[in-house]
């Protein structure tokens, strides 16, 4: 079953505007984190922000916050103010469980375009 | 800075052929990975070691073995290449010691074409 789900194959946002990348998660264990991570053309996969599932608030860094809702087991991923270099894939990660050594299962991914 | 390195960026086998890809990490973690990054499917998990000589199945381990005989290297092995197995391949390590939300640190990748 999937574990991690991303409907967004591809999205496109005006510069300077906020845009929500889309992920909903599935696990019974009470304690998992989530992950964000960019992608931009180059290849490279470039850690953006972390949400542990007994965090009291939303994370935050940056122009980057997670839009956590565990009910609904969603973990949202919103960019403030969106620049040309945000143009790349984002991919949705998450951990299960108290273990320190855990794997980090990902989802499909989002191709973002940041129009000028 | 943590630094993963993979051996080769572009790498292109014949099918049949013993492939091995190199993962090395420069910062003591203990744990690592090999994924495989296809378009619409993301990464998906090939193989975990959570320290040396240590390794778990992840959701595709089929066609592939790995070796992990000291801390710093993970090598990624295709016992007998097929097209299929032509993918982006992706090596990553992260600390944990104890710590539940440290960051995976991802190598450039290696660009594999079986023909």
């Amino acid at each position: 079953a999937q574990k991690i789900t991303q409907t967004q194959p591809g999205m496109f946002v005006q510069e300077k505007e906020a845009v929500t990348l889309d992920c909903t998660y599935d696990t019974s264990d009470p304690s998992y984190g989530l992950f964000w991570y960019k992608q931009p053309s180059s290849g490279e996969m470039i850690f953006l922000i972390y949400q542990g599932s007994y965090d009291q608030q939303n994370a935050t860094e940056g122009r980057y916050s997670l839009n956590f809702q565990k009910a609904r087991k969603s973990a949202n991923l919103v960019i403030s103010a969106s620049q040309l270099g945000d143009s790349a894939m984002y991919f949705c990660a998450m951990r299960e469980g108290m273990d320190s050594s855990y794997k980090l299962i990902f989802g499909s991914g989002t191709r973002l375009l940041v129009r000028p | 800075d943590v630094k993963v390195t993979q051996s080769s960026r572009y790498l292109v086998k014949r099918t049949g052929e013993k492939v091995f890809l190199e993962c090395v990490q420069d910062m003591d973690h203990e744990n690592m990975f090999w994924y495989r990054q296809d378009p619409g499917l993301g990464l998906r998990l090939i193989y975990f070691s959570y320290d040396v000589k240590m390794k778990e199945k992840g959701d595709i381990p089929e066609g592939y073995s790995v070796s992990r005989e000291k801390k710093e290297r993970f090598s990624l092995i295709l016992e007998s290449a097929s097209t299929n197995q032509t993918s982006m391949y992706l090596c990553a390590s992260r600390y944990s010691g104890g710590a539940v939300n440290t960051e995976a640190f991802f190598g450039q990748g290696t660009r594999l074409t079986v023909v």
